[in-house]
């Protein structure tokens, strides 16, 4: 089955600083790669998703690259703001359908 | 358009007991996911429906959970006996069709002592 890796676990960064978060991922037939971002006890919501015909995708300060020859897609946030704040999560499906996560991403915005 | 609504939002039970969870879907999505979230981890799937049919089973542990989405709509996730280790954050989740963006529901945190 699919098998996604993200990187870091945790990421600190000062206010208005960028924030770069990284998976990679086992199966050469996913096609799509969505992002979750889940603030502190609340459910995981959807921020931003690519599928495989297109390498980059924007929405505002948002952005996300993929790379499907080294299998790994990466999430950019600029400016980042404290309510930035959260755990962002990675995922990929296709072949078989079945989203798989990564194991997340601490992000801490510091003001 | 209301969201996918889950119930109950917090369990606590003893170990050997059991359990159920209650997940209804947004209108008209065609597969539904149950996840385990547990705490510091990334939500791992242990079932996905697609209609009223199982697509994918294999991470959930038979011998202790069972699932079923009724007419292809609502859903119930049951363990029985729980575990400790089973003690986490169990998400519903639906998506108009396989590979598009997953809606979650609050999820219900469950506690085994």
């Amino acid at each position: 089955g699919e098998n996604v890796e993200q990187h870091p676990s945790t990421l600190s960064v000062q206010e208005g600083d960028s924030a770069v978060i990284k998976c990679t991922y086992s199966d050469s037939a996913s096609n799509y790669f969505p992002w979750y971002k889940q603030e502190l006890g609340k459910r995981p919501q959807l921020i931003i998703d690519i599928r495989s015909n297109v390498g980059e995708k924007k929405d505002q300060r948002i952005a996300v690259t993929l790379n499907k020859t080294a299998k790994h897609f990466s999430l950019h946030i600029t400016e980042t703001q404290p309510e930035d704040s959260a755990v962002y999560f990675c995922a990929a499906s296709g072949g078989s359908y079945i989203p798989t996560f990564g194991r997340g991403t601490s992000l801490i915005v510091h003001p | 358009e209301a969201g996918v609504a889950q119930s109950p939002r917090y369990k606590i039970i003893e170990k050997r007991q059991s359990v159920a969870f209650w997940c209804n879907p947004i209108s008209g999505h065609a597969t539904l996911y149950w996840y385990q979230q547990i705490l510091g981890q990334g939500p791992k799937l242990l079932i996905q429906f697609q209609n009223n049919g199982v697509v994918d089973d294999s991470q959930l542990p038979k011998d202790r959970f069972s699932a079923e989405r009724l007419k292809g709509v609502d859903s119930t996730l049951k363990i029985q006996p729980a575990k400790l280790e089973d003690s986490a954050v169990y998400l519903c989740a639906s998506s108009l069709n396989s590979n598009e963006k997953l809606f979650f529901g609050s999820g219900t945190q469950l506690s085994v002592l």
